[in-house]
């Protein structure tokens, strides 16, 4: 069954600090990994995108990598702004017709002066 | 990055009704569009996928009656919730594939608040 499961499902850090949200997926045949960060009542912004042959981008303080052997993805968050608080989603999508994505819980993240 | 603009933000509207939400790609062409139902605090849930010229494509469970989509152009796509009940108060989220793209990237709109009252 094609899955993606994020953890922690919520997590509340100190502004300043750096954190790091995790991603596990079974989705298969895998074409791409992205990560969103979508503020309450918006739409979700694009921050990363990885092929299977990527292991690493970074967006400025977002970092994230994959391991596609583990099927395993982390989006690394550092030196952490109130602004930065905010849902990150994990969204895996397959190869093949259909475009067909599946999109993780999600992580809440709350950032705290 | 690629811009795709919902409209309307927010829509409050009587129970019985009909509501119409676009989204537009603004600075590329869209052979296809997803349409996002999302609750509070739950991750996006996938309606339909529209194809430009075509009938969309809905998920099991979504009434296609019930929310029609119309794909007319390739910077246009239009979801109306027809006799909306107040159970169809969601967040609807439409989102854009660049048809130039090889990677399957998708740009999404800012969200449409529908409360039905």
């Amino acid at each position: 069954k094609n899955q993606v499961e994020q953890s922690p499902q919520s997590l509340i850090i100190l502004e300043g600090k750096n954190c790091t949200l995790q991603c596990n997926y079974t989705v298969s045949p895998f074409s791409n990994l992205r990560w969103y960060k979508q503020d309450t009542g918006r739409g979700p912004v694009s921050l990363t995108i990885m092929t299977f042959s990527e292991n690493t981008k970074s967006n400025g303080r977002y970092t994230a990598t994959l391991d596609a052997d583990t099927k395993q993805s982390s989006l690394h968050i550092t030196a952490s702004q109130l602004s930065d608080s905010a849902s990150y989603i994990c969204v895996v999508s397959r190869q093949g017709g259909g475009f067909k994505t599946i999109f993780g819980a999600g992580t809440r993240l709350f950032v705290k002066a | 990055g690629a811009v795709v603009s919902q409209h309307p933000s927010r829509v409050i509207c009587k129970s019985g009704t009909s509501v119409k939400i676009e989204c537009r790609s603004l600075d590329f062409q869209a052979t296809t569009m997803f349409w996002y139902r999302q609750f509070p605090k739950k991750s996006l849930m996938l309606m339909a996928t529209s194809n430009e010229g075509s009938k969309a494509t809905y998920e099991q469970g979504v009434e296609k009656d019930k929310f029609l989509i119309n794909h007319a152009s390739l910077t246009l796509s239009t979801l109306t919730v027809t006799s909306a009940h107040p159970e169809d108060s969601s967040f609807y989220i439409c989102s854009a594939r660049d048809r130039t793209t090889d990677v399957t990237e998708a740009f999404f709109g800012q969200g449409t608040r529908l409360t039905v009252v």
